[in-house]
């Protein structure tokens, strides 16, 4: 089944722990992106990859970084966590060519 | 990518029409519209997608204007499943670059007995 698949589903943390949400498809799909959520902001994206070793900012990537060194995976690495990143956060992957974005189901990261 | 402008909510009385506008003034040439609704917390899901002829599946139509500036999502028959947030972006593809996408804040549909 094409998907892409995000771990964990929840995150509780403190302030200043490392953490990475992982992500990965298995559709082949060149592009790749987060996002993040909060109650009236809509979804912002944090980052987005074209292909392997490719990645560039969104409209909200403070405070977070990604790689991209294998097409399927695309970890978003939060390296000093605070709690204004308290958030719902989505992965999607496309391909590039006239193909819509499948999105992950979400991860819920509270930052205490 | 061009922005898009969309209401930030409708109501829709059950198995009557829905009809969801967005604006996309700016948009370019080679810029495709596509429609996504989030359920609840859940993944945004794909609707439908178009250039700039209308478009239908299984799903819902879509109805770009002749200058491609607005277009709006059609549920025929909206049920209370359809109840969610409808997000109206543009993309450009086929050609090999990837971009910001924004989805902004949607609109909420409520679809009610």
């Amino acid at each position: 089944e094409a998907q892409v698949t995000q771990n964990p589903r929840y995150l509780i943390t403190v302030t200043g722990k490392k953490l990475t949400v992982t992500c990965s498809q298995n559709m082949n799909h060149e592009y790749m992106s987060w996002y993040r959520q909060d109650p009236g902001l809509g979804l912002r994206q944090i980052y987005y990859s074209m292909n392997v070793e490719v990645t560039d900012k969104g409209d909200v990537p403070e405070g977070y970084k990604v790689s991209r060194k294998e097409k399927r995976n695309f970890p978003l690495i939060l390296e000093s966590p605070s709690p204004n990143q308290t958030s719902l956060y989505f992965c999607a992957s496309s391909s590039l060519y006239n193909s819509p974005l499948h999105f992950g189901n979400g991860t819920r990261l509270t930052v205490t | 990518d061009a922005k898009t402008t969309q209401p930030p909510s409708m109501d829709c009385a059950e198995g009557r029409a829905a009809n969801l506008p967005c604006n996309h003034s700016t948009i370019s040439g080679n810029e495709y519209v596509y429609w996504y609704r989030q359920i609840h917390s859940q993944g945004p899901q794909y609707i439908i997608h178009g250039l700039k002829n209308n478009e239908t599946n299984e799903m819902a139509s879509l109805i770009i204007t002749e200058d491609r500036k607005s277009s709006t999502l059609i549920l025929p028959h909206a049920t209370l499943r359809d109840t969610a947030v409808y997000y109206c972006i543009v993309r450009v593809l086929n050609t090999g670059t990837a971009s910001k996408l924004t989805f902004g804040t949607g609109t909420r549909l409520q679809v009610t007995l």
